[in-house]
């Protein structure tokens, strides 16, 4: 099937800095991408959808300027987590359904996990 | 205010016995509905779905009956593996096209040999 790659698979950071969690198709194209948090014990909660050339659309409460989005390509979208603070600290994983196909068949990826000490 | 819930967060059963998972909705706009299954360390996989036009679909071991008047989902696999250990999630969304699904928390299935 389909393969969705993310990375870092996890990462630690110190609070006040940036880091970026890239999400590939790597074997088909998706012009949109979907970013999700998972908390411990919590649902996938929508953050985003990714459009590759456009801006992205960002779900109720979610901060544009903290959760920076860029689809740069087809097989690409980056997720940049700004001055990240402690309470940042989730499980973020990315879906994307191949182009033209419906949503309810987007594949995941295996998910970044963020600590922000 | 959670939409879709999965009350059990946990559950075990033998291993060739049944096991039956939860969901229950509160949106009526819902009308397609998904179970994913997710191991440690891996994004979530898609299991089975049913549209709000049927009451039941089966797949090989997994079969997904739905209950629209009571807001209500199962999937029943039958019979258990180890292999089925994981986490389930139940999600919805209002169209078949539709991107806002909305996930459950998902409950922990451990299948015991």
């Amino acid at each position: 099937g389909a393969v969705v790659s993310q990375h870092p698979s996890r990462v630690i950071c110190k609070s006040g800095t940036s880091v970026k969690i890239e999400c590939r198709s790597l074997d088909f194209q998706a012009t949109t991408m979907f970013w999700y948090r998972q908390f411990p014990k919590q649902s996938l909660m929508l953050m985003a959808t990714s459009n590759e050339g456009s801006k992205a659309t960002y779900e109720q409460g979610v901060e544009k300027d903290k959760f920076l989005i860029n689809h740069a390509s087809l097989t690409l979208s980056t997720l940049t987590v700004t001055s990240a603070h402690p309470e940042d600290s989730s499980f973020y994983i990315c879906s994307a359904p191949p182009s033209g196909r419906p949503y309810n068949e987007q594949f995941f990826g295996p998910g970044t996990r963020l600590t922000v000490l | 205010d959670q939409q879709v819930k999965q009350n059990s967060p946990s559950l075990s059963v033998q291993e060739g016995r049944i096991s039956i998972l939860n969901c229950d909705y509160t949106n009526s706009m819902f009308d397609y509905f998904l179970w994913y299954k997710k191991y440690p360390a891996e994004g979530p996989t898609f299991l089975i779905s049913i549209s709000s036009i049927k009451d039941k679909n089966e797949d090989g071991r997994f079969t997904v009956f739905l209950n629209k008047s009571a807001k209500h989902l199962s999937l029943h696999i039958v019979p258990s593996q180890p292999g089925d250990s994981a986490v389930y999630f139940c999600a919805a969304s209002s169209d078949n096209y539709g991107q806002n699904f909305v996930f459950g928390p998902g409950t922990r299935l451990s299948v015991l040999p």
